[in-house]
């Protein structure tokens, strides 16, 4: 089967960087994607990550190693605004298509 | 442009009844894809359906079923309601059916059962 773990919880301050890690094992790889969730919304795509290295996207950067089954999410100058949800995703083997197997989240808190 | 529209918003059911969730894509997209959220834990797969044909399936019982429609909405129907399919249940759409494509997420139906 597949499974990703990230750690559950993740607090900082406003301007901050903060990261979260994400591990995964699957039985086939086809990338890593990121999401962001607020309390009562519907999640955000944020990137994907097919390739080993750093993608970068205004604040966020997101980074795959595909030998250590490994990859991360870097949020720079935390704004209250960024205290969500976040998930990582992999594709589901087997699967055609978009179809996703998500993390448990991690939660982010940003305070003043 | 509208995003992922879900409907309804909000219900209520009782154990053993039956239930229709609907949703429509992006105007343009053809891939829709359903997952459950259950509160604290990420999004699970359920159903992806591309060109109006099922292209993946997710473990889930047999009372869930869908369908896509020529217009590419689609729905989901779960029969004989149990409490434990009380979830946030989310629909999302994409261009295709590719695995690079991004998927973009309605706000969900949040299905209460008692």
């Amino acid at each position: 089967g597949q499974s990703l773990e990230q750690p559950s919880e993740v607090t900082a301050v406003e301007g901050a960087i903060v990261q979260i890690n994400c591990t995964y094992q699957t039985s086939g790889f086809y990338g890593l994607s990121w999401y962001q969730q607020h309390d009562g919304g519907a999640p955000t795509f944020l990137s994907y990550n097919a390739l080993d290295g750093l993608e970068e996207t205004g604040r966020f950067s997101s980074f795959l190693s595909r030998s250590d089954s490994y990859g991360y999410l870097l949020l720079q100058e935390l704004q209250m605004k960024d205290s969500a949800s976040y998930f990582c995703a992999v594709r589901e083997s087997g699967q055609a298509g978009t179809a996703l197997i998500f993390g448990k989240g991690t939660t982010l808190s940003v305070s003043s | 442009d509208a995003g992922v529209t879900q409907s309804p918003t909000h219900l209520i059911k009782t154990r053993g009844q039956q239930v229709t969730l609907r949703c429509s894509p992006i105007s343009g997209h053809k891939s829709v894809s359903w997952y459950q959220q259950v509160l604290g834990q990420g999004p699970q797969f359920i159903f992806q359906y591309y060109e109006k044909e099922e292209r993946g399936r997710g473990n889930f019982p047999d009372r869930f079923s869908a369908r896509q429609f020529p217009n590419y909405s689609s729905e989901l129907n779960v029969n004989a309601l149990l409490l434990g399919d009380s979830a946030l249940y989310l629909c999302a759409s994409s261009l295709v059916g590719g695995e690079d494509q991004p998927q973009h997420f309605g706000d969900g139906t949040r299905l209460s059962i008692l």
